[in-house]
């Protein structure tokens, strides 16, 4: 069975720090590799996406990380703002299918 | 570009009673999901559209379950009879192909309708 799980759960973090979100899945052969922001009450929004030859992908102050041998992705944030304050889900294509994988998400608090 | 919309965005029930979601994809998408989110949990996909033809609806609860996408355009998805377990955000989703490379298959999700059951 494909499974995307991802740590921690929760953090909060202060206004202007960095963090990093972590995403480990088995699912193999993969296509692809979201990162999704979902502001609360709202849909989730892709951020980043990496097919398995790529190692980094930015976007304004995130950056995503592959490594597709040990099948662990990373999300990091850079200088923090308040607007950072949602849940972070890591999605994962199969090659050979177009269902979904999705992590339960990590949500992030960043505070004043 | 107009995003995907969806209605109600929020609805309270109680156990046993109907209830229908409508979505309007985004114009020219070929692809539509209906998606179930637990507090908690990631999206869970429903079903999927490719126009108006059914994809994939092996995680629907047929028997209360039930969702259309009539003229491959709108969809609306149906909860009929409603139990507890059922409290959770609908997302709708919609993608410019279903198999598409990279950016092609990204999928754009509407706000979500909050359904809670008492």
């Amino acid at each position: 069975k494909n499974q995307v799980e991802q740590s921690p759960q929760s953090l909060i973090i202060l206004e202007g720090k960095n963090c990093t979100l972590q995403c480990n899945y088995t699912v193999s052969p993969f296509s692809n590799l979201r990162w999704y922001k979902q502001d609360t009450g709202r849909g989730p929004v892709s951020l980043t996406i990496m097919t398995f030859s790529e190692n980094t992908k930015s976007n304004g102050r995130y950056t995503a990380t592959l490594d597709a041998d040990t099948k662990q992705s990373s999300l990091h944030i850079t200088a923090s703002q308040l607007s950072d304050s949602a849940s972070y889900i890591c999605v994962v294509r199969p090659a050979n299918d177009y269902k979904l994988s999705f992590g339960a998400g990590t949500t992030v608090t960043v505070r004043a | 570009e107009a995003g995907v919309a969806q209605s109600p965005r929020y609805k309270i029930i109680e156990k046993r009673q109907s209830v229908a979601f409508w979505c309007n994809p985004i114009s020219g998408h070929a692809t539509l999901y209906w998606y179930q989110q637990i507090l908690g949990q990631g999206p869970k996909l429903l079903i999927q559209f490719q126009n108006n033809g059914v994809v994939d609806d092996s995680q629907l609860p047929k028997d209360r379950f039930s969702a259309e996408r009539l003229k491959g355009v709108d969809s609306t998805l149906k909860i009929q009879p409603a139990k507890l377990e059922d409290s959770a955000v609908y997302l709708c989703a919609s993608s410019p192909t279903s198999g598409g490379a990279g950016w092609a298959d990204t999928q754009y999700f509407g706000p979500g309708t909050r359904l809670t059951v008492l």
